[in-house]
C-alpha cells in the first residue's frame, strides 16, 4: 500500500530535550516536506526537499532542522524544543514535474506537546 | 502576508445542496491550484486542482473554478453529502517564482447537515 508513515503519532516531551520526528514513503517520491497545524493558521511549510541530500526552507524552519541521507526518509529534528512548537505535524510526499510538483501525499500527523 | 485566503472559517449546508468554499490569492504568479480536505486525526488528502492556464476543473461531484482576474478561486460540491463534512484547504504553489513551495490558506470547517 502506498502510504507515508510518521513516528511518533502522540509525543508529550519537556522544553529542551532533543527529539526526532520519523517520516517515511515508499512511493519513491522526489519531493518531501514537513508542515505543522496550528489553530486558526492552517497548515504552515517548515522544510521541504526535492532530492536527496537537497534541502530547503519553507515558511515557518525557525527552531527546526531536516536531514535527507535516503530518498525514502526526511526526519524532522527539534534540537531544543519549546512550547511555541507545541503543535499538529505532517509530513508530505510528491512526485516533481518539470514545472512543479504533482499532488502531495499526507502522513497521519504527529501530535507533539512541549511541556 | 497571506498569500492564500480563506476567509469563511466555517460553512454549513443542507444534504443535497450546494456547497461552495471561497479562496482568493493575491499573487498573480500563481501557477498551479489545490483542494485538499482533512478529517479529524487524518492527514490531508488531496481533493482536485486546476492550472492557471484554465478556469473550471471538475471530477465527479467537485468543480473547481478560477477566475484570474478577481484572483479568486472556488469549489463546488453537488450534492453535498453528510461525509464531506471536513475542513477543506486551498493551496498553491509557484509564488515568487518557486513552483516547488507549496502555500495553504487557513481552512474552512464544512458541515453538511442531514
Amino acid at each position: 500500500e502506498a502510504q507515508v508513515t510518521q513516528n511518533p503519532r502522540y509525543l508529550i516531551t519537556v522544553t529542551g530535550k532533543k527529539l526526532t520526528v520519523t517520516c517515511s514513503q515508499n512511493m519513491n517520491h522526489e519531493y518531501m516536506s514537513w508542515y505543522r497545524q496550528d489553530p486558526g493558521l492552517g497548515l504552515r511549510q517548515i522544510y521541504y526537499s526535492m532530492n536527496v541530500e537537497v534541502t530547503d526552507k519553507g515558511d515557518v524552519p525557525e527552531g527546526y532542522k531536516v536531514s535527507r541521507k535516503e530518498k525514502r526518509n526526511f526526519p524532522l529534528i527539534l534540537e531544543s524544543p519549546s512550547p511555541n512548537q507545541t503543535s499538529l505535524y505532517f509530513c508530505a510526499s510528491s512526485l516533481i514535474s518539470g514545472t512543479g510538483i504533482y499532488e502531495q501525499f499526507f502522513g497521519p500527523g504527529t501530535r507533539l506537546t512541549v511541556l | 502576508d497571506q498569500q492564500v485566503k480563506q476567509n469563511s472559517p466555517s460553512l454549513s449546508v443542507q444534504e443535497g445542496r450546494i456547497s461552495i468554499l471561497n479562496c482568493d490569492y493575491t499573487n498573480s504568479m500563481f501557477d498551479y491550484f489545490l483542494w485538499y480536505k482533512k478529517y479529524p486525526a487524518e492527514g490531508p488528502t488531496f481533493l482536485i486542482s486546476i492550472s492557471s492556464i484554465k478556469d473550471k476543473n471538475e471530477d465527479g461531484r467537485f468543480t473547481v473554478f478560477l477566475n484570474k482576474s478577481a484572483k479568486h478561486l472556488s469549489l463546488h460540491i453537488v450534492p453535498s453529502q453528510p461525509g464531506d463534512s471536513a475542513v477543506y484547504f486551498c493551496a498553491e504553489y509557484g509564488a515568487g517564482g518557486s513552483n516547488y513551495k507549496l502555500t495553504f490558506g487557513k481552512g474552512t470547517l464544512l458541515t453538511v447537515n442531514p
